[in-house]
């Protein structure tokens, strides 16, 4: 297993355009996370999935954001009409349910709007 | 509020010497911590974990503790090296089963040689 993958690793839009990042987890793991991060800060919580279910979604998660699942194995989150605001680091993580949790990051997408 | 947070912003460390990376939790109730390594345009690199029901769990040239009375964690890192050199961040869990983890601002650490 090769970790956690996401893709792009680089995006640069134009203010208004959408964008959508990927994430595929290690396999073996059912939960799926997305985190932002800006300079300087630690990451914050986005959401979460189990499987196929979306779980959790943090209040940072505004109506412009929506995240993906389909199957239970890759993600995607999409950022709709994007703001300057939304640039950030982009991080996606997996892990398992159960002791070890294997909590794994990606390398992240790092998403500017100009 | 729960909160994560780090004592110190930057820390200084000659090669070879040992280091020593403060945390700060807030949430009594949070049950497994983690330390994470981040160079830059990197995604963090997980370090090591701990349960709550431990106060020491012991990696390769690494050491958690946790003193619960105090809410503190702390990392340790022995000999360090230059390629020590990154961000390094605690983490706290603040959901059922590990499903949401809060971090800290992060601590700069540089290895001078």
């Amino acid at each position: 297993d090769t970790g956690v993958s996401q893709d792009p690793r680089h995006k640069i839009t134009k203010r208004g355009q959408n964008v959508t990042f990927r994430c595929d987890p290690i396999s073996e793991h059912n939960r799926l996370y997305w985190y932002r991060q800006t300079l300087g800060q630690g990451p914050e919580f986005l959401t979460y999935f189990q499987n196929e279910a979306q779980l959790e979604k943090s209040r940072l998660l505004s109506d412009r954001f929506s995240a993906e699942r389909p199957k239970g194995s890759f993600s995607t989150l999409e950022i709709q009409r994007t703001e300057q605001g939304d640039s950030a680091m982009y991080l996606c993580a997996s892990s398992r349910t159960r002791v070890p949790y294997g909590y794994t990051f990606g390398s992240g997408t790092r998403l500017t709007v100009v | 509020g729960e909160s994560v947070g780090l004592h110190l912003p930057t820390l200084s460390v000659q090669e070879g010497d040992n280091s020593i990376i403060n945390c700060a939790y807030s949430n009594s109730a949070s049950d497994y911590f983690i330390w994470y390594k981040q160079e830059s345009g990197k995604g963090p690199q997980f370090i090591i974990d701990i349960r709550s029901n431990m106060d020491k769990r012991q990696g390769q040239r690494v050491t958690v503790l946790l003193n619960k009375t105090v809410k503190h964690l702390s990392l340790q890192i022995a000999a360090t090296q230059p390629g020590d050199s990154a961000v390094y961040f605690c983490a706290e869990n603040m959901g059922e089963y590990g499903n949401k983890l809060v971090f800290g601002a992060g601590t700069i650490l540089r290895v001078k040689s």
